[in-house]
Formats: structure tokens, C-alpha cells, sequence
């Protein structure tokens, strides 16, 4: 099974900041990778696909980018509603398998 | 509009089973790439199983033996049946939809399912 390690694994930011997340899978899954975010009690929401096209609707602050097996999460100016949980997933073969998660907080 | 949502979830003693429901509308479920994704309580997101392009599956290790995923195009839902459930198979369970190329582009709110020991 192909692993996806994050890191961090929480960090803590202000409104305004420039925050950077990071994916590392364990073999190549070429740009197979999403993100999600996700608040308490809410489904996950998507993102991005293939590591760097920005789902419909998702702010052009958020940003994604792949060099090999690692993965880049951006978000170049935080805001009060990006606060909470990325998670990354690799779909490039079965099993499919997600990061342990980044906790974005205050 | 592309909706899903999921039912069947609630407390099941350990060794029992559970079939949760996803009810799909806004498109056909016999067409797309839709999984099952659970979280269980204070963790993170665990892909749990797929059905694909006719009745192509995948199942995490976790679950193979034990669970089994299906749809009724006819009724325009997907199922999970799960067996043999354990303590440790609570969680949220999800179901999603693919969007543009094959990524979990759309999800339901969830439901729970509680394995009591």
C-alpha cells in the first residue's frame, strides 16, 4: 500500500499568513493526489485534484504543486473560514489512501 | 445538482451487521467511481471501499472479508454491507463520488455507526 505522510501534523497560524502543507507518498503516484479540508462535525470538502487543478468555486488563494512524491499544499493568505483540517489522498492505485492530516489553527 | 445521503447508521453489537445506505440524485450511481470513506471519533479519514465501472471492487485490508459494497441502478443508491463488525469499524462512514478524474469531488454528510464491545 502506498503511504502518505503530512507534515506538519498541526500548525498554528494568523489571518494573513502564508501557509504551506506537505505530502509525501511513499512510491510514485504520479499526480494522482487530492486535497480536502475539513471543518468539525462537517464532510470533507474538496479542494484540488491532480495535485494542482482547483475544484470550481475554491478560492485562488489556495494552490497545489508536485515535485516527484511530494506534494504542496498552499494557501497564500490565510482567512478566518480556512481554519480546521487538510487531509491529502493519493488515488493512483488501490488501496486509496489519505494523509494523517494537518490541523490549521489559531 | 449532485447530492448523496447516507443511512443505516447506529449501534450494532460487536460481531453483528449493519447495511448503510447511500441514496444518490442529480446523476446516474452506475456510471462513477463511488466510494465508501469512514473517520473514526477524534481521527482522520480512512478510504474503506470502491465500486467502478460496472461492479468492479476494492476494499481496504481492514474490511476485505467483512464488508461488501453494491448499488441498485434502479434505485439509484449504493450499500455497504458490513459483517463480523468490531469495536474499532466505529466511525462516520461516507459515501463519495468521483469528479473530474476520478477524484472524491462530492460527499455526503455522513452516518454513524457505533460497534459496542
Amino acid at each position: 500500500d502506498i503511504q502518505m505522510t503530512q507534515s506538519p501534523s498541526t500548525l498554528s497560524a494568523s489571518v494573513g499568513d502564508r501557509v504551506t502543507i506537505t505530502c509525501r507518498a511513499s512510491q510514485s503516484i504520479i499526480t494522482w493526489l487530492a486535497w480536502f479540508h475539513q471543518k468539525p462535525g462537517k464532510a470533507p470538502k474538496h479542494l484540488i485534484y491532480k495535485a494542482s487543478n482547483l475544484e470550481s468555486g475554491v478560492p485562488s488563494r489556495f494552490s497545489g504543486s508536485a515535485s516527484g512524491t511530494e506534494f504542496t499544499l498552499t494557501i497564500s493568505s490565510l482567512q478566518p473560514d480556512d481554519f480546521g483540517t487538510y487531509y491529502c489522498q493519493q488515488y493512483n492505485s488501490f488501496p486509496w489512501t489519505f494523509g494523517q492530516g494537518t490541523k490549521v489553527e489559531v | 445538482e449532485v447530492q448523496l445521503v447516507e443511512s443505516g447508521g447506529g449501534l450494532i453489537q460487536s460481531g453483528g451487521s449493519l447495511r448503510l445506505s447511500c441514496a444518490a440524485s442529480g446523476f446516474t450511481v452506475g456510471y462513477n467511481y463511488i466510494s465508501w470513506v469512514r473517520q473514526a471519533p477524534g481521527k482522520g479519514l480512512e478510504w474503506v471501499s470502491v465500486i467502478y465501472r460496472g461492479d468492479n471492487t476494492f476494499y481496504a485490508d481492514s474490511v476485505k472479508g467483512r464488508f461488501t459494497i453494491s448499488r441498485d441502478n434502479s434505485r439509484n443508491t449504493l450499500y455497504l454491507q458490513m459483517n463480523n463488525l468490531r469495536a474499532e469499524d466505529t466511525a462516520v462512514y461516507y459515501c463519495a463520488r468521483d469528479g473530474p478524474e476520478r477524484s472524491l469531488q462530492y460527499w455526503g454528510q455522513g452516518t454513524l455507526v457505533t460497534v459496542s464491545s
